[in-house]
Formats: C-alpha cells, structure tokens, sequence
C-alpha cells in the first residue's frame, strides 16, 4: 500500500497569498494518478486535480497541481475567503487506493 | 445537477448490521462506476468499495472485506452497502461517489454522507 504524506499538517496563510501544498508518497505514483480534494467543515470532498495536473469541471484557474513520482504539489495562487478548507491528495495508481491525511489552510 | 443522497446510518452494537442506500440523480447512474468512501471522525479518508457499471465486479480493501457488500440497482439508480460484523473502528461518515474508473479510480461527484455509529 501506498502511503501519502501531507505537508504542512497546517497552513496559516492570509487571503490573496500563495499557498503551496505538499503530498510525498512511499513509492511512485503510476502514471502521475494523484488527485487533490477540498473538504469544509461539514460538506463532502470536492475533486479539484486529477491526473496530477487537470483541474477538474469548475474548478478556478487559481488552483493548480504539479509534480510526478512521489512528489506532487498543489498550489493555490491567491487565496480566496471560499479557499480556507481541508485538503487531500489521493494516488489511484495503484490499489487499493490511499489519501493523505490532508493539510489545513487557515486564515492568519 | 449530480446529486448523491445517501441514507440508512444509524446507532448500531457491535456485532451488527446496517445496509445504507445512496439515490442518484442527474447523471446516467448506469455509465458509472460508483464507490463508498468514509471518513472517521475527525481523520482522513478511506476507500471501502467500489462496483463496475453493471454490478458484475467488485472490489474491497483488507479492512472490511468479507463483511461489506456492496450492489447497485440501475433500475432504480441506487447504490448499496450492507455492512455486517460492524466494528468501533467502522464508526465513521460513509460518502457514496462516482467512481472514475473501476480499477485506478478518483472520484468525480460525493454525496452528502450518512453517519455511522458503532457502539454499546
């Protein structure tokens, strides 16, 4: 099994930063299959990237996924009140498929 | 509009069992792929099933294979997980999900979630 690891576990950041979010997996990811998701408070995932780097329906430009192997980055160029939320990534390149235990960015 | 709303969670004893229903609308349920995915609370997240577009496969982690099925009704376009020999550590949020793909899978639209609650 795959293990993903987050870091930071938190990001305080104010509104209109960068933020930069990391995910380390124990081995590589086949064929660059990583996604990143945003949880709020009591709301379900929403999928942001999938395939390390495609921004999924909907999603702002602002967001954006980089990285292959076992290093993968989501980066968020200005942040948005609506972008402070908890976030995962997620390798389904090999199964079964694993999360990471997600980074929180707050509000500074 | 994709929407995902799942039923069935409740307070259960060890030992026992619960089926949880996810209603789809707004998309083809039948074109999917569909997965359950739970969240302990206040953890991360988990993969605990998924099933092909028909029904004909399905697939499950270590972690509760053997005690969870999952199905699916396209007639109906509903989705199922019957979880037996329920644990304490069982005890999470369980989120039905379009699935991507059968076997290499991200998960395109979440439900709302039902809550799970395994405890004397």
């Amino acid at each position: 099994e795959i293990v993903l690891t987050q870091s930071p576990g938190t990001l305080s950041l104010s509104p209109g930063e960068r933020a930069t979010l990391s995910c380390r997996a124990s081995q590589s990811v086949s064929s660059s299959y990583l996604a990143w998701y945003q949880q709020k408070p009591g709301q379900a995932p929403r999928l942001l990237i999938y395939g390390a780097s495609s921004r999924a329906t909907g999603i702002p430009d602002r967001f954006s996924g980089s990285g292959s192997g076992t290093d993968f980055t989501l980066t968020i160029s200005r942040l948005e009140p609506e972008d402070f939320a908890v976030y995962y990534c997620q390798q389904y390149g090999t199964s079964p498929g694993t999360f990471g235990q997600g980074t929180k960015v707050e509000i500074k | 509009e994709v929407q995902l709303l799942e039923s069935g969670g409740g307070l259960v004893q060890p030992g026992g069992s619960l089926r949880l229903s996810c209603a789809a609308s707004g998309f083809t349920f039948s074109s999917y792929a569909m997965s359950w995915v739970r969240q302990a609370p206040g953890k991360g997240l988990e993969w605990v099933s998924v099933i092909s577009t028909i029904g004909g496969s399905t697939y499950y982690p270590d972690s509760v294979k053997g005690r969870f099925t999952i199905s699916r009704d396209n007639s109906k376009n509903t989705l199922y997980l019957q979880m037996n020999s329920l644990r304490a550590e069982d005890t999470a949020v369980y989120y039905c999900a379009t699935a991507h793909d059968f076997w290499s899978t991200y998960y395109l639209n979440w439900g709302q979630g039902t809550l799970v609650t395994v405890s004397s």
